[in-house]
């Protein structure tokens, strides 16, 4: 149950795009399309923020988009707002029917 | 609106046990799978054990297989992780979350706000 691979920070200045990278094995991204990614604002709980590699849950701005190629999922932003400097971490199912998360990437907002 | 409530976050000492409580409300809780997810102040998330909604399915992370138990009550609306011979490393924010789906492992759609375990040596 190895965790995915996540840069530790990306940074940004408003109104740019970024990019966070999540990178596993056959064993979960490469072979599954169940790839979410949360949000975690400082002392609050994860947000789901995309789901299923490129969905968005009702409510989520369309700012935010996913995809996967291979065995790497990808999040991104575009343009930034201060609002979303946070932190954000990439989830996945994996062959031993567990779920397994990325380290966390700290997206800072210039 | 979805709530998920946790409970039973302590203070204790390595090798004592400890159950951790969920109160779900504002959807079905017998078509979903839910989860534990454990955080440590700081540090990053980390999926500890899932079910699903018939709790056909139980599974756990390496970390803490063996030691813990996880169970759900349908007819309470109620998840429940029982924790047994804590160790220092299990110090974190346990957060109850609710899967997408019923029968598969998915996404935590919905969490709690958690409930803080603090293991001392």
């Amino acid at each position: 149950q190895s965790a995915l691979t996540q840069p530790v920070s990306v940074s940004g200045s408003p109104g740019q795009s970024i990019t966070i990278s999540c990178t596993g094995t056959s064993s979960d991204i490469g072979n599954y399309n169940y790839v979410s990614w949360y949000q975690q604002h400082p002392g609050k709980a994860p947000k789901l923020m995309i789901f299923d590699v490129s969905n968005r849950p009702s409510g989520v701005s369309n700012r935010f988009s996913g995809s996967k190629s291979g065995n790497t999922a990808s999040l991104t932003i575009s343009g930034l707002q201060a609002e979303d400097e946070a932190d954000y971490y990439c989830s996945s199912y994996t062959r031993s029917t567990t779920l397994v998360f990325g380290g966390g990437t700290k997206l800072t907002v210039l | 609106e979805v709530q998920l409530v946790e409970s039973g976050g302590d203070l204790v000492q390595a090798g004592r046990p400890l159950r951790l409580s969920c109160a779900a409300s504002g959807f079905i809780f017998a078509d979903y799978a839910m989860h534990w997810v454990r955080q440590v102040p700081g540090k990053g998330l980390e999926w500890v054990s899932g079910i699903s909604w018939t709790s056909g399915t139980v599974a756990y992370a390496d970390s803490v297989k063996g030691r813990f138990t996880i169970s759900r009550d349908n007819a309470k609306n109620s998840l429940y992780l029982q924790m047994n011979s804590l160790r220092p490393e299990d110090t974190a924010f346990y957060y109850c979350t609710k899967d997408q789906s019923g029968r598969y492992f998915s996404t935590f759609e919905y969490w709690g706000q958690g409930t803080l375990v603090t293991v001392s040596s």
